[in-house]
């Protein structure tokens, strides 16, 4: 079956601009998770949607922001962009949350 | 321990050797642990989903261990290879769907 698919694999984006990056998860799965990983720092949760429902959010400014639709489908807002936005942003999919990931490729955003 | 916390950062290890590292966590409102594997340039995989005290799960040469009473879990890999060169990641499953992951242990295997 497919994996996760982010889209796109790679994003420059100039400071004060805003970005969406989408996530398909694997057919069948739910719940849909967004991470972001800088240089030095862990995975660091951004929030998690299942069935359309954001559920939980992680310590990130209002800029951050996300939604799913039907079909499972996510997409991350990141507004106002800012240099230290610059990351790996990974999508990660599962049955229902608790009962293990699947991640995609990510999206690599740099912000000049 | 309030975040999740994995050692050593990093460690190199000759072929043919086995070696250990350790995730540490907060063992109040324990729900799960998982390990992943993470190589460069491609996406972190799940290794392990371990729940219950006393687990033990093993993948080939790869196992791990869970205590949840003093809050930490193993991972061991027996017989280190080149291609087991990667970052290996802790999450630990706090509250409801939020996983914290730790900052990963790097090992790179020398042939």
């Amino acid at each position: 079956k497919a994996g996760v698919t982010q889209t796109p694999r790679y994003l420059i984006k100039t400071r004060g601009q805003q970005v969406t990056l989408s996530c398909s998860p694997i057919s069948g799965h739910r719940s849909v998770s967004w991470y972001q990983q800088t240089p030095g720092q862990g995975l660091q949760f951004l929030f998690e949607y299942f069935s359309e429902t954001q559920r939980n959010k992680g310590n990130f400014p209002g800029r951050f922001s996300g939604r799913q639709f039907s079909n499972s489908r996510s997409e991350m807002n990141v507004s106002t962009l800012e240099l230290g936005d610059s990351a790996l942003y990974l999508c990660a999919s599962s049955l229902e949350g608790s009962s293990g990931y699947t991640f995609g490729s990510g999206t690599r955003l740099t912000v000049v | 321990i309030l975040n999740v916390e994995q050692s050593p950062q990093s460690l190199h290890v000759q072929e043919g050797d086995s070696t250990n590292f350790t995730c540490s966590f907060p063992s109040s409102n324990f729900y799960a642990l998982h390990w992943y594997r993470w190589e460069t340039a491609k996406s972190p995989e799940a290794l392990f989903v371990m729940t219950l005290n006393g687990d033990e799960k093993k993948k080939g040469r790869i196992s791990a261990t869970l205590n949840t009473k003093e809050g930490y879990s193993y991972l061991y890999i027996k017989g280190s290879q080149p291609e087991d060169s990667a970052t290996y990641l802790c999450a630990r499953l706090s509250g409801t769907y939020k996983y914290i992951f730790g900052t990963g242990t790097r090992l790179k295997v020398l042939a």
